[in-house]
């Protein structure tokens, strides 16, 4: 079993609609969770990162994490076309320093927003 | 601000040959420094991290080594590529918190 785990997709909503990304977990000392966008052939940018259990929210972007069932998702609102890349979650342990860049990822799931 | 260099873009290399990927990071001092690597259809993998000049981690055995010459210069390399090294290799900053500043990346594809 992989420590993370991330429905590869592909993904294709029309422009406007909700998008629910997900990962499951199995490593109970992740405590850092972020979501990362990539587009073809980039690196990927951080969206947004919380700590522990509960909800964050930016712009369209809401992150939430359920410790209990080892589960996070990530909902964009509004979708838009310029929303179309990869999308990674990753995790990792408290520990400060070079432990918070030690994530395990997730394999990314493709999501494609269409006009 | 912070600005991460990585090059080259894309690289194809024969099998046996060797290699030299360099990071550079601006606007920053005493940097993390991580080395992924993203196969095909797959979540990045750490390769190597640093936390100063001259420190290098290794999180999996492989054909590659790491060095950091300069605080804020990372180099990956290796003596003879394997076919199996071919991927997408990433290099990235941190400082003491969890955001993860990657570059752009290296296409590298080994025949």
């Amino acid at each position: 079993q992989k420590e993370v785990e991330q429905d590869p997709g592909p993904l294709s909503v029309p422009e406007g609609a909700i998008v629910s990304l997900n990962c499951t977990y199995s490593n109970s000392a992740f405590q850092y969770f972020m979501w990362y966008r990539q587009y073809s052939r980039k690196g990927p940018e951080l969206l947004m990162y919380t700590y522990s259990s509960g909800n964050k929210e930016d712009g369209r972007f809401t992150a939430q994490v359920d410790k209990s069932s080892k589960y996070i998702s990530l909902f964009i609102r509004d979708s838009q076309p310029s929303d179309s890349a990869t999308y990674l979650c990753a995790m990792s342990e408290v520990g400060g320093g070079t432990s918070y860049g030690k994530l395990t990822f997730g394999q990314g799931t493709i999501l494609t927003v269409h006009p | 601000s912070q600005t991460i260099h990585q090059w080259p873009a894309t690289l194809v290399q024969p099998v046996g040959s060797p290699l030299s990927l360099e990071c550079t990071v601006e606007g920053t001092s005493n940097p993390n420094l991580y080395w992924y690597r993203q196969a095909a259809g797959r979540g990045l993998q750490l390769l190597f991290y640093s936390v100063g000049i001259g420190q290098i981690s290794s999180e999996v055995p492989q054909n590659l080594s790491a060095s950091r010459p300069q605080d804020r210069q990372f180099i990956l390399s290796s003596k003879k590529l394997l076919l199996s090294d071919s991927g997408f290799y990433l290099c990235a900053w941190s400082l003491s918190g969890p955001r993860l500043f990657f570059g752009s990346g290296t296409q590298l594809s080994v025949l």
